[in-house]
């Protein structure tokens, strides 16, 4: 059974437009919550993360919200960028030091 | 600093021969994790070490898969005898202090 589910395999948003990754998760103990960007040929990265005593957290262009009641987050991405074209992962953890992934979104940003 | 480095990047071989990956961590960071990334499943966790011992392998799927990590700078996973379903991009990640990892490049096997 998968805790951490992204259920839009991809998604399609036109440049300079808001991209919206969402993900839901089924654990309540997760307390950590993270979103990591792969390109192909290459390992996932760090983009943005956010503790469950938060409802938001911004970073530039990236924002990641928090809604706890609902198991649900989302990654914005504003304005979007050809560079923004990738994987997306969404991730949660709790005191234990392992995070798990969910299957990923493929993000196009369309000239 | 080089990061996690994985070797072979790529390693293809017929089924029933056995299989090593590679992966040094971040020196400095004291957990270590193995993770396979397929269409179907995504990125899959399959054991984790914590100052070089094995905290939860719950994600390895079967005896065919074994993982050492016998000092803090090296780490093997190991398929045998290894299958065309097996097929499938490995990574390794390091955990320092913070949260979040560092992942390396990965690892793309094809077994035929």
């Amino acid at each position: 059974d998968q805790q951490v589910k992204q259920n839009s395999p991809s998604l399609s948003v036109q440049e300079g437009r808001i991209s919206i990754l969402n993900c839901d998760y089924t654990n309540s103990m997760f307390d950590y919550f993270l979103w990591y960007k792969k390109y192909p040929a290459e390992g996932p990265t760090f983009l943005i993360s956010i503790s469950s005593i938060k409802d938001k957290n911004e970073d530039g262009r990236f924002t990641v919200f928090l809604n706890k009641s609902a198991k649900h987050l989302s990654l914005h991405i504003v304005p979007s960028q050809p560079g923004d074209s990738a994987v997306y992962f969404c991730a949660a953890s709790s005191r234990d030091d392992k995070i798990i992934f969910g299957k990923g979104t493929r993000l196009h940003i369309l000239p | 600093d080089a990061g996690v480095i994985q070797s072979p990047r790529h390693e293809v071989t017929e089924m029933g021969q056995e299989v090593t990956l590679r992966c040094k961590p971040i020196s400095g960071h004291n957990s270590l994790f193995w993770y396979r990334q397929t269409m179907m499943r995504g990125l899959e966790l399959l054991i984790y070490f914590n100052n070089n011992v094995p905290i939860d392998d719950s994600g390895m799927p079967e005896d065919r898969f074994s993982a050492k990590m016998p000092n803090a700078s090296f780490s093997t996973l190991k398929i045998q005898p290894s299958e065309p379903r097996d097929s499938a991009v490995y990574f390794c990640a390091s955990k320092g202090f913070y949260y979040g990892y560092t992942f390396g490049s990965g690892t793309r096997l094809t077994v035929v």
